[in-house]
């Protein structure tokens, strides 16, 4: 089946440094979503990505939908403790087909 | 976005037993899926609960094992059946909305 290749699977950082984490797919998506995990939590949802080349904010977060339609990535800029977690990429292809999930990326912020 | 609770949020159980976990969520939905988390790992989606048709199961996953109901367009449940240890995972549902999939709190389970 579909499989994303989220990279890193976690990461080590200062308070206030920026992040970036990206996914690839081997197929096309006509959505990327990302969401963040904390523990005992289920995932909620911060960035939707509809059109390829779109890129979009919610706050320190950033977020693109690759012009081939099979990457996206998410920045975090001036990272602060709160925004320790597990990043998921997702992607769909049409609406109400389930979601492709990416492995995660583990992110650790070192106050 | 869709708010979803579920039921219960967490339970230990015994080997052998069964748990129905509840799923609600605040406005109508066509279609609602159910998830599995085993620990450290991602998501895997068990089954799309389809309102008055039966349930569409992913492969490796059975409705011997994992009955689903969904009875109406904003509830739906799931059964973990007969029970053993490596049933032990977080269980969620979710709802897809024309803003994206959004995801309950998810139900921890633990079997004994």
């Amino acid at each position: 089946g579909q499989q994303l290749n989220q990279s890193p699977q976690s990461m080590f950082i200062q308070e206030g440094e920026d992040v970036s984490m990206n996914c690839t797919s081997s197929s096309i998506f006509n959505t990327w979503l990302w969401y963040k995990q904390d523990p005992g939590e289920g995932p909620v949802l911060l960035i939707a990505l509809y059109k390829a080349g779109e890129l979009t904010s919610n706050g320190r977060l950033t977020a693109q939908f690759g012009i081939t339609r099979k990457d996206s990535f998410l920045n975090i800029s001036a990272s602060i403790p709160s925004d320790v977690g597990i990043y998921f990429c997702a992607g769909f292809y049409s609406g109400n087909t389930p979601l492709v999930f990416g492995k995660g990326t583990r992110l650790s912020v070192i106050a | 976005s869709a708010v979803i609770s579920q039921k219960p949020s967490r339970d230990i159980c015994q080997r052998g037993t069964s748990l129905t976990i509840q799923c609600q969520v605040d406005s109508q939905v066509t279609m609602m899926f159910w998830y599995r988390q085993q620990p450290g790992q991602s998501l895997t989606l068990i089954a799309t609960a389809n309102q008055g048709s039966e349930a569409t199961y992913e492969s490796g996953f059975v409705i011997d094992k994992f009955p689903i109901s969904r009875p109406n367009l904003t509830f739906s449940t799931l059964t973990v059946s007969n029970m053993s240890p490596e049933d032990s995972s977080i269980y969620l549902c979710s709802a897809p909305t024309g803003f994206g999939e959004f995801f309950g709190p998810g139900t921890r389970l633990t079997v004994l």
